[in-house]
C-alpha cells in the first residue's frame, strides 16, 4: 500500500503570495494532521482533521487554513506568506482521531524569499 | 502539556545496545510516552510507546521509572541507519496531536 503523499515536494513562493499544500493519507486513514517544522527545530502541530470535522488546531494565525474532502485528502492553504513560513510542511494521516500511530509523508518544502 | 526533557546527542557504536533517556517529570496519570523518531531527510516514523509497563517491539524497547517520571528507549544494537533525531512525547488520550520538543539527534559510528 501506498504511505502518505504530499505534493509537491519542493515550492518557492515570494512574499505575500498564497500557496496550497496538499496530502493523501494512507487508504483507510480517516484522520490527517498538519504539521510544520522549522530548520533544526521539532515538527510543531498546526491542525487536525477527521471526518472532515476541525478536531484540533495549533498555535498559528488565521493565515493558515485547512480542509479535508470526502476522499480525506486534506489541503493545507496559507495566505500572505512571510519570510518565516519558510519550512518542511508535514502531514500525517492515521486511522481514527485517538490512534497513537500516525504515518508522516515525506514533507513539502517551501521557501519565502 | 507535560514536558519532556532529553539530551540534544547521544553517540553510539554499531552492532551496540543505546539508551536514550527521557525525563516527564509533570506527567499526568493518563498520558502516554511515545517515542518518534526522524531520519534525515523523511518525516517523523512511530517507534513505540507505553503508559506504564515496559514495552517491547520490533524495533525497539521502551522502560518506563515505576513512578512514570523518566522513561527510556532501548535500540538493542545500533546500525547506521538508526542514525536519526528521536522524539519523547507525552500524550493524553484525548487525542493524537503531537507536541514535539528538541529530541536527542543520535550518531552511530561504524
Amino acid at each position: 500500500d501506498a504511505g502518505v503523499t504530499q505534493s509537491p515536494t519542493h515550492l518557492i513562493k515570494t512574499r505575500g503570495q498564497q500557496v496550497t499544500l496538499r496530502c493523501s493519507p494512507i487508504s483507510g486513514h480517516k484522520s490527517v494532521s498538519w504539521y510544520q517544522q522549522v530548520l533544526g527545530q521539532g515538527p510543531q502541530f498546526i491542525f487536525q482533521y477527521y471526518e472532515k470535522e476541525e478536531r484540533g488546531r495549533g498555535n498559528f494565525p488565521d493565515r493558515f487554513s485547512a480542509r479535508q474532502f470526502p476522499n480525506y485528502s486534506s489541503e493545507l492553504n496559507v495566505n500572505a506568506l512571510l519570510l518565516g513560513d519558510s519550512a518542511l510542511y508535514l502531514c500525517a494521516s492515521s486511522l481514527g482521531l485517538k490512534d497513537y500511530e500516525q504515518y508522516f509523508g515525506p514533507g513539502t518544502r517551501l521557501t519565502v524569499t | 502539556d507535560a514536558k519532556t526533557t532529553q539530551p540534544n546527542s547521544m553517540e553510539s557504536n554499531e552492532e551496540e545496545p543505546v539508551h536514550l533517556p527521557c525525563n516527564h517529570s509533570t506527567i499526568s496519570g493518563t498520558d502516554y510516552i511515545h517515542w518518534y523518531r526522524q531520519l534525515p531527510s523523511q518525516g517523523p516514523e512511530y517507534v513505540i510507546h507505553g503508559l506504564t509497563s515496559n514495552v517491547n517491539n520490533r524495533m525497539a524497547s521502551l522502560a518506563i521509572a515505576e513512578d512514570r517520571k523518566s522513561s527510556t528507549l532501548i535500540l538493542h544494537r545500533a546500525t547506521l541507519r538508526d542514525a536519526a533525531v528521536y522524539y519523547c512525547i507525552l500524550l493524553n488520550n484525548a487525542g493524537n496531536m503531537l507536541t514535539f520538543g528538541g529530541g536527542t539527534r543520535l550518531m552511530v559510528k561504524p
